[in-house]
């Protein structure tokens, strides 16, 4: 159980577009998610926690209009990244709050060229 | 605030040998501890998670660790290593109370050669 997917699993975009990420809670609830960034050979970064029907809180330093969570449902939050640059690319990884842990997704390898 | 120190960036062993990977930890209040592994490209696998009681936890794959609370540290082990266990492994730390917010270590690359 406590199964998170995430779509897609890797995407190429062009810079100056948009891309949007999709994470789910498969067989729970999540009433927080949260969305990390990391880069290769590093470790994860907290980018933002998302509660289900409110806005996501951001940690410091990133920027809430570029990188724009949704959490929809209990079961959804999205990340798009606007306006991608080459310094966007990284690896995204979502997790699904539940009781005491995080359940987490396999990632999404975002290339912008 | 909670922060994590994992101590060694890289660990070489070899296979069949006895590994342990070092994690302290920093906080004012109680905590909940964690260690995941991230093979490459995949997100992250919950190997062991300490919340409370016995002090000695044991996890998936034969890996176990020991919440030390007078040193804060809370160190990754397993007797015998496989060549499948070769990964990234993350030390995790939240406050008992409050957010579910993880703060994570550096990561240590766990290496087995045969």
């Amino acid at each position: 159980g406590a199964v998170v997917s995430q779509h897609p699993s890797w995407v190429i975009c062009k810079s100056g577009t948009s891309v949007k990420i999709e994470c789910r809670s498969l067989d729970f609830q999540a009433t927080t998610m949260f969305w990390y960034r990391q880069f290769p050979k590093q470790s994860l970064m907290l980018m933002a926690t998302s509660n289900e029907g409110s806005k996501a809180t951001y940690e410091q330093g990133v920027e809430k209009d570029k990188f724009l969570i949704n959490h929809a449902s209990l079961t959804l939050s999205t990340l798009t990244v606007t306006s991608a640059h080459p310094e966007d690319s990284s690896f995204y990884i979502c997790s699904g709050g539940r009781y005491y842990e995080q359940y987490f997704g396999p990632g999404t390898r975002l290339t912008v060229t | 605030a909670q922060s994590v120190t994992q101590l060694d960036s890289q660990v070489p062993v070899f296979e069949e040998a006895p590994v342990e990977l070092r994690c302290n930890y920093s906080s004012s209040v109680s905590v909940y501890l964690f260690w995941y592994v991230q093979y490459p490209n995949q997100g992250l696998q919950l190997l062991l998670k300490y919340l409370s009681g016995s002090t000695l936890v044991k996890g998936i794959n034969g890996f176990e660790a020991e919440f030390n609370k007078s040193q804060t540290s809370f160190h990754l082990r397993k007797p015998s290593v496989h060549i499948s266990d070769t990964a990234e492994y993350f030390c995790a730390v939240r406050g008992a109370q409050g957010a579910q917010k993880l703060v994570f270590g550096q990561g240590t690359r766990l290496t087995i050669n045969p």
